[in-house]
């Protein structure tokens, strides 16, 4: 098993740049989930789904799209990239419990710089 | 939002035991989590508590106050490889809402 993949490991953008960052995942996982993670903050929920055609906002929306074609796959979308959006942004999954959440289980990020 | 609250960093020694405390708000909690995160990598699942009390898993153990929206994470007989950032993590509902982390060194 792979485990969750992302692409690219870095990236560097200009002001304006749309892009799209790549997940997915082998292990059936219903939920998934983008975090942004910047220096004293601590990973911040961007978007998250728990199944394939069902996304929905969380801490952070603004500037990123997702899409859930798949119960494998879950790219994020910048659509005009800013400075602000300069962090490493990492996808995580997990399975869904009958009662509670399980474990995430993290990709190993991707490293943005917008300039 | 729903603050959650750790300590910025932490200093021990090798062969101590160190407690890394985390508040959160108690409204909505479905359970917590703690993850370990070296420099530069993913973090990485080391507890979940839902129900009160303390689950142990080998030098780690993790405790849950739900009345008190009060948990933490116990480490012991450190190495120098437990220096790390240590995440708390609340489930609220379908969102899950970080800590900070805390920055644990690992002095010899």
């Amino acid at each position: 098993n792979a485990g969750v993949t992302q692409t690219p490991k870095f990236q560097v953008l200009k002001t304006g740049q749309s892009m799209t960052l790549q997940c997915a995942q082998d292990m059936n996982h219903e939920y998934m989930s983008w975090y942004r993670q910047d220096p004293g903050m601590g990973l911040r929920l961007i978007h998250y789904s728990v199944g394939a055609g069902i996304t929905d906002q969380g801490e952070v929306p603004n500037g990123y799209n997702v899409s859930r074609s798949t119960t494998e796959d879950f790219p994020l979308r910048l659509l005009s990239a800013a400075p602000s959006q300069t962090s490493v942004y990492f996808c995580a999954s997990s399975a869904l419990g009958v009662e509670a959440y399980n474990e995430q289980f993290f990709g190993p990020g991707t490293r943005l710089t917008v300039l | 939002g729903q603050n959650i609250d750790q300590p910025t960093e932490m200093t021990a020694t090798e062969g101590a035991i160190v407690q890394i405390n985390c508040t959160y708000q108690t409204s909505g909690f479905n359970g917590l989590f703690w993850y370990q995160q070296h420099a530069g990598e993913a973090p990485t699942f080391l507890s979940y508590n839902v129900l009160d009390g303390l689950e142990e898993k080998g030098r780690f153990s993790s405790f849950l106050s739900r009345s008190k929206g009060y948990s933490y994470l116990l480490l012991k007989e450190l190495q120098m490889k437990d220096s790390a950032s240590y995440l708390c993590a609340v489930n609220y509902g379908q969102n899950f809402v970080f800590g900070p982390g805390t920055r644990l060194s690992v002095l010899p």
